[in-house]
């Protein structure tokens, strides 16, 4: 069956510093993954979406970069804030199945 | 434009009861999908509605029901509720069209509290 694994374990990391989550899946050909960011007791909001033919994104801070050989997508947070402490949530979509799969997602703590 | 809507925010109801939730998604957003996210399972995938008809669905009991309105507005139903459908109901529209998903804009939930 289709299954998306992100970091189970919360990350903390020192403010300044780059986070890197990590987003694995099997049995699933996607046309594109998502990120997306999560605030307690609040939905999900949209950060980035990265293609099957595109290999790495950008926005401001974050970058996101997805290899469909190893069926892995890094998503990084350069100079990270306080502000930035959250749950992220990986999300693969596909042509013709609307139906995105959501990772359970990782939460980062960002220390000042 | 206005985001996503949904209504009520928080509920409480008992065993055996039924609830209706409601959705209104962004202006010109056609596909509308309903989640359950609860701590130890995440964000679960219940259906999704294009233009009026439900084109996937999860693996949920029949208990759990939707329908989509001509005006893109969406209505999701859980009869003979259990403590277990206890969670937060996440509604996303998105620009999705006939063949190819798209980003997906979540309104704020709705807090089911089953007793």
């Amino acid at each position: 069956s289709q299954k998306i694994e992100q970091n189970s374990e919360a990350l903390n990391i020192q403010e300044g510093k780059t986070a890197t989550l990590t987003c694995n899946y099997t049995n699933y050909s996607p046309a594109y993954l998502q990120w997306y960011r999560q605030d307690p007791g609040r939905g999900p909001v949209f950060l980035l979406l990265i293609r099957e033919n595109e290999k790495e994104k950008r926005k401001e801070r974050l970058k996101v970069t997805f290899d469909t050989t190893l069926k892995q997508s890094l998503f990084h947070i350069t100079a990270s804030q306080p502000a930035d402490s959250a749950t992220y949530l990986c999300a693969l979509g596909g042509t013709g199945g609307f139906k995105t799969i959501f990772g359970a997602g990782t939460r980062l703590f960002v220390k000042a | 434009k206005a985001g996503v809507t949904q209504t009520p925010r928080y509920l409480i109801k008992t065993r055996g009861q039924q609830v209706t939730l409601s959705c209104s998604p962004i202006s010109g957003h056609r596909s509308v999908s309903w989640y359950q996210q609860t701590p130890g399972q995440g964000l679960q995938f219940l259906f999704e509605y294009f233009s009026e008809t439900q084109r996937n669905k999860g693996n949920f009991p029949g208990r759990f029901s939707g329908r989509q309105f001509s005006n893109s507005r969406s209505e999701m139903n859980v009869s003979t509720l259990e403590l277990g459908d206890s969670a937060l109901y996440l509604c996303a529209s998105s620009t999705a069209t006939q063949t190819l998903g798209d980003t997906q804009y979540f309104g704020p939930g709705t807090r089911l509290t089953v007793l």
